[in-house]
């Protein structure tokens, strides 16, 4: 069965360092998306991305965040000057359109 | 804005009993509904969706009910087992958006 995978499964950085996580989405999938969920509390969403533009985004999602999909099958999430605060589970997801989102394992970020 | 509510935050119940969990949203006008499982540093599994025009739906022994005028959904699970020990989530898409707003989720202990 199709799945939506992520990498790394763990990633720990320093505050300020830029840092780059990665999906692949189901491949007939149209629409992308990030969430973050902060241990603890609720899974947020970031940002979803179709025909290669971000269609929406939430307030999380500053100008310090950003996504890509650079080639057919990738899609990446940066976060340019991490912070404390940034340490979380982040959730790729992907969605034939009015059907059920599908996620990725999450990459878990830890900033020191 | 959307707010989802689940009640309880925490279940704990004898293996084979029948057992519901509720999930509450502000906004009546959505476009879907979906309950996932999350387990322990997992990413979320999803269980059932429910389409605004749906009263319900099934899958195996899990039914997910939707009453969109007052604003709820439960999540029946029939002759629990150990094994459906986890965290279940409740997510609602409105309508016009493509995100889901996420409930804080029932932890559910199955006791063998």
């Amino acid at each position: 069965e199709p799945e939506v995978t992520q990498t790394p499964s763990h990633q720990v950085t320093q505050m300020g360092q830029e840092v780059i996580l990665r999906c692949v989405p189901i491949s007939n999938h149209l629409y992308f998306y990030w969430y973050r969920q902060i241990l603890g509390q609720k899974v947020e969403f970031l940002v979803s991305f179709y025909n290669n533009e971000i269609s929406e985004k939430s307030e999380i999602f500053d100008d310090q965040f950003s996504v890509e999909r650079p080639d057919g099958s990738n899609f990446t999430l940066k976060i340019r000057s991490t912070k404390l605060e940034d340490s979380a589970m982040y959730f790729c997801a992907s969605i034939i359109q009015g059907y059920e989102q599908y996620f990725g394992p999450g990459t878990r970020l830890t900033v020191t | 804005k959307q707010e989802v509510t689940q009640i309880p935050a925490a279940l704990s119940v004898p293996e084979g009993e029948n057992l519901v969990l509720n999930c509450s949203f502000t906004d009546s006008a959505i476009y879907n509904l979906q309950w996932f499982r999350q387990d322990p540093g997992k990413g979320l599994t999803s269980l059932l969706l429910i389409q605004s025009s749906q009263r319900e739906q099934t899958s195996g022994r899990l039914n997910a009910s939707l009453d969109k005028s007052s604003g709820r959904s439960t999540l029946y699970i029939a002759a629990s087992q150990p094994g459906d020990s986890a965290t279940y989530l409740c997510a609602v898409r409105r309508t016009g958006a493509n995100n889901l707003f996420f409930g804080t989720g029932t932890r559910l202990t199955v006791i063998p």
